[in-house]
């Protein structure tokens, strides 16, 4: 069955440390799509980035970086010189190709708190 | 850049009324969604549908329905409103392609039924 797993209910940090938000997920397909997405305080999710199971590298967008293994089945978020401003619950989430219907799973969400 | 709105931020209802989410998208998507967010829970997808008049139901459909009458417009329907729905209610739409299939979404509805 597809899971999304993110173990780290909460994550509290202090301003310009790094943080890692964890997932891993479970899929029998060969072929799938993660996603990470941000939801501020205003409550709409915002997306981050999309990752096809084919392509392994990981990827760098200013402060923001992506580790997928598919050894360990992990889809790493690191946030580098965390700001208050990234204060939110950050989702994972797979999309399977053949369920053909874009449907996607989520995982239960990390809080991450920036103090500053 | 793609705009999802739902037509309510908040709203409070009482048990047993019939209550309509509705939500529009300006990109020309073809498909929709309706999650309900629970804490721990994560997003769980109530319906979706990928052209207008269609439907399918999700993970969690039971005590919900919808209505996809015009492309753009996706409406949650919850016929008898129970406090147990009492929840956050998000909408979604994305292109059909597979390749393209990334979901944008509204703001969310907090509803509170009571």
């Amino acid at each position: 069955a597809q899971k999304v797993t993110q173990a780290q209910t909460e994550i509290s940090v202090v301003e310009k440390e790094d943080v890692t938000l964890d997932c891993v997920y479970e899929t029998r397909d060969t072929t799938y799509y993660l996603f990470w997405y941000k939801q501020p305080p205003s409550g709409e999710l915002v997306f981050l980035i999309r990752r096809n199971s084919f392509d392994e590298q990981n990827e760098i967008s200013g402060r923001y970086s992506w580790n997928f293994q598919k050894s360990t089945s992990s889809f790493n978020f690191t946030i580098t010189a965390s700001q208050v401003v990234d204060s939110a619950v950050y989702f994972c989430a797979l999309s399977e190709i053949s369920s053909n219907t874009g449907k996607l799973i989520f995982g239960q969400g990390t809080t991450l708190q920036v103090k500053p | 850049d793609v705009k999802v709105t739902q037509s309510s931020r908040y709203l409070v209802k009482r048990t047993g009324e019939k209550v309509f989410l509705e939500c529009v998208q300006d990109m020309d998507h073809e498909n929709m969604f309706w999650y309900r967010q629970d804490p721990g829970l994560g997003l769980r997808l109530i319906y979706f549908s990928y052209d207008v008049k269609m439907k399918e139901k999700g993970d969690i459909p039971e005590g919900y329905s919808v209505s996809r009458e015009k492309k753009e417009r996706f409406s949650l329907i919850l016929e008898s409103a129970s406090t147990n729905q009492t929840s956050m209610y998000l909408c979604a739409s994305s292109l059909y392609r597979r390749d393209l299939n990334i979901q944008y979404f509204g703001a969310g509805t907090r509803l509170s039924v009571l």
